[in-house]
C-alpha cells in the first residue's frame, strides 16, 4: 500500500492550503497528519481524519474520502511552513504504518 | 507533563549494532504503545515498528523484521529499538513516538526529540 503526497505546496499569507494524501480506497482507512519544522520532531496536528488534538488551531482540518485524503490549512501563517506527512494503517500488508512521501508548504 | 527521553547520538561502523532507548513520564506508560520512525538526512519519516507498552504485543516493518527488535521495560517506563548488522544507510535519526496500547494505527500524539544514529567506516 503507497501513499502519494506533492512534493510541495506554496501559498501566500492568509490563503487556504490544501495538501492531498492519495492511496487506494484511503477512504476506508483513518488518517492521520503531521507537522515538521526543519530540525524538530514531527507533531500531530490531525488524527482520525479530522479530529484535532489539543492545542492545534482550529485553521487546521483534515477530511477524508474515496482515494483522497485533505489536510487544509485556513489562514495560512509564515510559521505554519513545514514539512506535512500523512500517515495510514495498513491491515492488508501485516498491520504496518505507512507514512506518505511528505509535502513541503512554502509560504510565499 | 508528557516526555519521551532519547539516548544520546551514536557513532558506529557497518556491520554493528545500535540500541537507542526512550524514557517516558507524564503519563501510564502501559496505557500506550510506542512507534519507532526514522528520517534519513533529507528524507521522509519511515515506519520501523510499535510495540504495546501494555502487553509487549509488536509489529514490524518487513523491511526491517530480520534486523530490528523493539522491547520494553515496565519496571523504568522505558522503550528499545535495537537495530544489528547497520550499513550507511541506517544513518538517520530515530525517533519514538507515543501510540496506541492495542493496535499499531493509532496516531502518535508524542515524539521524542530524536537520536541521531550514524554509521561510518
Amino acid at each position: 500500500y503507497a501513499l502519494t503526497q506533492p512534493p510541495s505546496v506554496s501559498m501566500a499569507p492568509g490563503q487556504t492550503a490544501k495538501i492531498a494524501c492519495g492511496g487506494d480506497n484511503i477512504g476506508s482507512k483513518s488518517v492521520h497528519w503531521y507537522q515538521q519544522k526543519p530540525g524538530q520532531a514531527p507533531v500531530l496536528v490531525v488524527y482520525d481524519d479530522s479530529a484535532r488534538p489539543s492545542g492545534i488551531p482550529e485553521r487546521f482540518s483534515g477530511s477524508n474520502s474515496g482515494i483522497t485524503a485533505t489536510l487544509a490549512i485556513t489562514k495560512v501563517e509564515a510559521g505554519d511552513e513545514a514539512d506535512y506527512y500523512c500517515q495510514v494503517w495498513d491491515t492488508t500488508s501485516g498491520h504496518i504504518v505507512i507514512f506518505g512521501g511528505g509535502t513541503k508548504l512554502t509560504v510565499l | 507533563q508528557v516526555q519521551l527521553v532519547q539516548s544520546g547520538p551514536e557513532v558506529k561502523k557497518p556491520g554493528a549494532s545500535v540500541r537507542v532507548s526512550c524514557k517516558a513520564s507524564g503519563f501510564t506508560f502501559t496505557n500506550h504503545g510506542f512507534n519507532w520512525v526514522r528520517q534519513a538526512p533529507g528524507a521522509g519519516l519511515e515506519w520501523m515498528a510499535w510495540i504495546s507498552g501494555y502487553n509487549g504485543l509488536t509489529n514490524y516493518a518487513q523491511k526491517f523484521k530480520d534486523r530490528v527488535t523493539v522491547t520494553t521495560d515496565t519496571s523504568t517506563n522505558t522503550a528499545y529499538l535495537d537495530l544489528r548488522n547497520l550499513s550507511s544507510d541506517d544513518t538517520a535519526i530515530y525517533y519514538c513516538a507515543r501510540g496506541g496500547w492495542a493496535v499499531v494505527g493509532d496516531a502518535s500524539d508524542a515524539w521524542g526529540p530524536g537520536t541521531l544514529v550514524t554509521v561510518s567506516s
